[in-house]
């Protein structure tokens, strides 16, 4: 059974500081990870991909992936209360299906 | 375009009603998803079609019943519902997961079953 991890928080950050969130999985073989941010009664919206370890930067968000340590994780910089969300780290599993972490909300305070 | 569509947005039903959601997408992905979500949980996977093929059923009480009539569309036809299914239900496509490609949601369904 594949696992992945998140804690729920809420994490809360004020206004212009960078927001860390984490996630760990445990299947050792997973080769992509996704990020998705989802807004309260609304669908969940794909923010970023990673493949390889190391940083991937687009925009205000970085993912960093370090696939030794099982270990995936979503800086958002200069947060703003408009990323005040539910961030879902997902990783692909065998069938064509993806694991979905349990989610972290994130507040942001203005 | 990145669009999967589903309709309707919002669903009201009885426990004796027979209702049917609906999605489509258009960007030739041959893989199309069922979730179930609840408040503050994440998505549930419910069906993966793969080339219209019913590929996994994750144990679904049979009052769910998915149909692929071809790679575009993808329904959920519900009937006798129970109060305890009232959820947002997610409609979701991709190329191919197994090979890194991107999962893509639709709006939702926000069903309330009464």
């Amino acid at each position: 059974q594949k696992e992945v991890e998140q804690n729920s928080g809420p994490l809360s950050v004020p206004e212009g500081a960078i927001a860390s969130l984490n996630c760990t999985y445990s299947d050792r073989v997973s080769q992509s990870f996704f990020w998705y941010r989802q807004y309260s009664g609304k669908s969940p919206e794909l923010i970023m991909s990673i493949y390889s370890n190391g940083d991937k930067e687009d925009g205000r968000f970085t993912a960093q992936l370090n696939k030794a340590s099982q270990y995936v994780s979503l800086l958002i910089r200069d947060s703003q209360p408009s990323d005040s969300a539910t961030y879902l780290c997902a990783v692909p599993g065998a069938g064509n299906m993806l694991t979905f972490g349990g989610g972290t909300r994130l507040m942001v305070k203005p | 375009d990145t669009e999967v569509t589903q309709t309707p947005k919002h669903l009201v039903m009885g426990m004796t009603n027979k209702k049917s959601l609906k999605c489509e997408q258009h960007m030739g992905h041959r893989a199309m998803y069922w979730y179930k979500q609840k408040a503050k949980k994440p998505p549930e996977l419910m069906f993966v079609y793969s080339y219209e093929k019913l590929s996994i059923n994750e144990s679904v009480p049979s009052r769910f019943s998915p149909e692929c009539p071809n790679s575009s569309l993808l329904n959920l036809h519900l009937h006798a519902l129970q109060p305890e299914d009232s959820a947002l239900y997610l409609c979701a496509s991709s190329q191919n997961l197994d090979r890194g490609e991107k999962l893509f949601f639709g709006s939702g369904t926000q069903l309330s079953v009464l």
